[in-house]
This record gives C-alpha cells, structure tokens and sequence, in this order.
C-alpha cells in the first residue's frame, strides 16, 4: 500500500537553529499538507500546497516557516528560527480519498 | 471559529461489545468527515469518511452522519483489544481540502 514517508523520525535542535523537515508524498496525489501535533493536543492544521503553491495556511504557519518542492517528489517544511513551543510533532500528509499521514517527525527544540 | 468537538474519554468497552464514538461540528459548510485512528506515539490512520446524510459500513465499523444535527459517529463492532487507541474526528468543508480535528477520544477494551 503506497504510503507517506517522512525523516528524520526525530530531530533535536537548539533554540534559534533551522531545521528542515522532508516529506515524500503518495506519487499520484495532487494536495499536500503538513500538520502538527503539541503532545497531549490536538492535530492542528499548518499549510496546504497545491500545483505547486501554497493554497491555504493557518495562524500558526507565519513567516519563520515555509514548504518547498523542490523536485518532483520531496515537500519539506522549513522553519527558520525555532522556538521553543515548536516542540511537536509534525505530520505529513497527502490527499487521496481521504489524507494519507506520515509517520511523523518529533521536533524537540531545547 | 470551526470547531470539532469530541468526548475526550476514556471510554471503556468490553471485548466483543459495541463501541460508540461521537463527535459534533459547529461549520454547517463541512462536507466530508473523517474518522482516524491514532494509538500513542503514531500517526492518524484514516479508518473511513463519510458525506452523505445516514450510515456507511465498512467491516465491523460504521459511520453515521447527520448533517441536521451537525452529528457523525462511528460505531466499532465486536471490539477486538487491538481496536484500543485514540480515535480522532475531523471535518473538512467543500473546495477546502484541509482537515479539522476534535481532540480525539481515547477508547480502551477490557479483554
């Protein structure tokens, strides 16, 4: 079954670093998301891309985060400078009949 | 503000009985509902989705819509032990494919 794939598993960085987060999408999907989940939270929606372009972004998804494709099958989100409360984990996905998850990246930002 | 509320639990079932999750939505623009399933320290797994008004089976699960009354559940039949985890609804409204998720309840069988 085609599935989501996402690394690093787990990523440790300092306050104030940047770090990049890859995904790669089921091949034939057209939307991509990236989610993220604070422990003991909710699923928060960050940012949709579609035809290669942002189509949607939340509150949270301000100017210290961005996505790139950069080739035709990773998506990665970006964030510049983090903070601490970016400590979640952050998920992947993309559309089909329903979205397909990754298996996520832990952030912990010390 | 759109919003997806949901029992946080736990909600404790015996083996072989019937589980019953509910959750409400507060955006009459959503469409399509989703029910996933996430045990601790994974991912959501989509079970099924749902978007028409009335019930929709798929093996021992069935979802249930009523758009009237802004209410979906999903009901698990002959809970089985594996079926312990958190389950999460979400909606998602037409032409916005994003997901909204409620805070998920946590479901337990007792063997």
């Amino acid at each position: 079954e085609p599935e989501v794939t996402q690394t690093p598993s787990h990523q440790v960085t300092q306050m104030g670093q940047e770090v990049i987060l890859r995904c790669v999408p089921i091949s034939n999907h057209l939307y991509f998301y990236w989610y993220r989940q604070i422990l003991g939270q909710k699923v928060e929606f960050l940012v949709s891309f579609y035809n290669n372009e942002i189509s949607e972004k939340s509150e949270i998804f301000d100017d210290q985060f961005s996505v790139e494709r950069p080739d035709g099958s990773n998506f990665t989100l970006k964030i510049r400078s983090t903070k601490l409360e970016d400590s979640a984990m952050y998920f992947c996905a993309s559309r089909g009949q329903g979205s397909t998850f990754g298996s996520g990246t832990r952030l912990t930002v010390v | 503000q759109k919003e997806v509320e949901q029992n946080s639990g736990p909600l404790s079932v015996p083996e072989g009985a019937i589980a019953s999750l509910n959750c409400t939505y507060s955006d009459r623009g959503s469409q399509s509902f989703f029910w996933y399933r996430q045990y601790s320290g994974k991912s959501p797994e989509l079970i099924m989705f749902i978007y028409s008004n009335g019930d929709k089976e798929d093996g021992r699960f069935t979802a249930q819509l009523n758009k009237a009354s802004q209410y979906v559940s999903l009901l698990i039949r002959d809970s089985q032990p594996s079926d312990s985890a958190t389950y999460l609804c979400a909606a998602e409204n037409f032409g916005n494919e994003k997901l909204t998720f409620g805070t998920g309840t946590r479901l337990t069988i007792i063997p």
